[in-house]
């Protein structure tokens, strides 16, 4: 049972460059969140996905592109990174609306 | 809109002491309330949930919270906890009303356990 699956751990990039973060689950589940975190802020939802090529934005949206051909995969993309993107992402899942939330490991991204 | 307030940003306590960390949350339709627990270097995982019936919820290593409507509060509390208890700690928010079932995160509460 491998869950939810984040790539990669660590990214080092610079300020311009396109990274794209992975995220990848097991479980078929329908909803699928991008978070990032940072001192002082807590976690703030990113974007997220209700199911297969449905997406909608969070409250950080600006700066990030999501997709979500198939359902247990569900990318991050950074179109052209500055530092202040520098954070640690989490993407997580859940069954339905209802259900708790399970997170992957997360990835810490530094834009230099 | 929902929102979530952790009222402590840091909770150091001594090995075997009770603790509470407090959560409200501001919400104007029915809540789901959630806390979890993040050790470093590793993601968030549920401690437990309270999505309706008993207002007293136990979850895992002897945590227990208590919805408080009226307050608008979802306390977490441990009796006595242990040195493996340090951890950052997040009080999350859903609802019926919650597009696309998001969470709604507070902004966490370190706590430290110390011998």
């Amino acid at each position: 049972d491998a869950g939810i699956t984040q790539s990669p751990r660590y990214k080092i990039t610079e300020t311009g460059r396109q990274v794209t973060l992975m995220c990848h689950q097991t479980w078929s589940h329908s909803y699928m969140f991008w978070y990032r975190q940072d001192l002082g802020h807590g976690l703030r939802l990113i974007y997220y996905s209700a199911a297969a090529d449905i997406t909608d934005k969070g409250e950080v949206p600006d700066g990030y592109v999501v997709s979500r051909s198939k359902t247990e995969n569900f990318p991050l993309t950074l179109e052209s990174a500055t530092r202040s993107q520098t954070s640690v992402y989490f993407c997580a899942s859940k069954y339905d609306s209802n259900s708790p939330l399970h997170f992957g490991n997360g990835t810490r991204l530094t834009v230099t | 809109a929902q929102s979530v307030t952790q009222l402590d940003s840091q909770v150091p306590v001594f090995e075997e002491a009770p603790v509470e960390l407090r959560c409200n949350y501001s919400s104007s339709v029915s809540v789901y309330l959630f806390w979890y627990v993040q050790y470093p270097n590793q993601g968030l995982q549920l401690l437990l949930k309270y999505l309706s019936g008993s207002t007293l919820v136990k979850g895992i290593n002897g945590f227990e919270a208590e919805f408080n409507k009226s307050q608008t509060s979802f306390h977490l509390r441990k009796p006595s906890v242990h040195i493996s208890d340090t951890a950052e700690y997040f009080c999350a928010v859903s609802g019926p009303g919650n597009q696309g079932g998001k969470l709604i995160f507070g902004q966490g509460t370190e706590l430290s356990v110390k011998p």
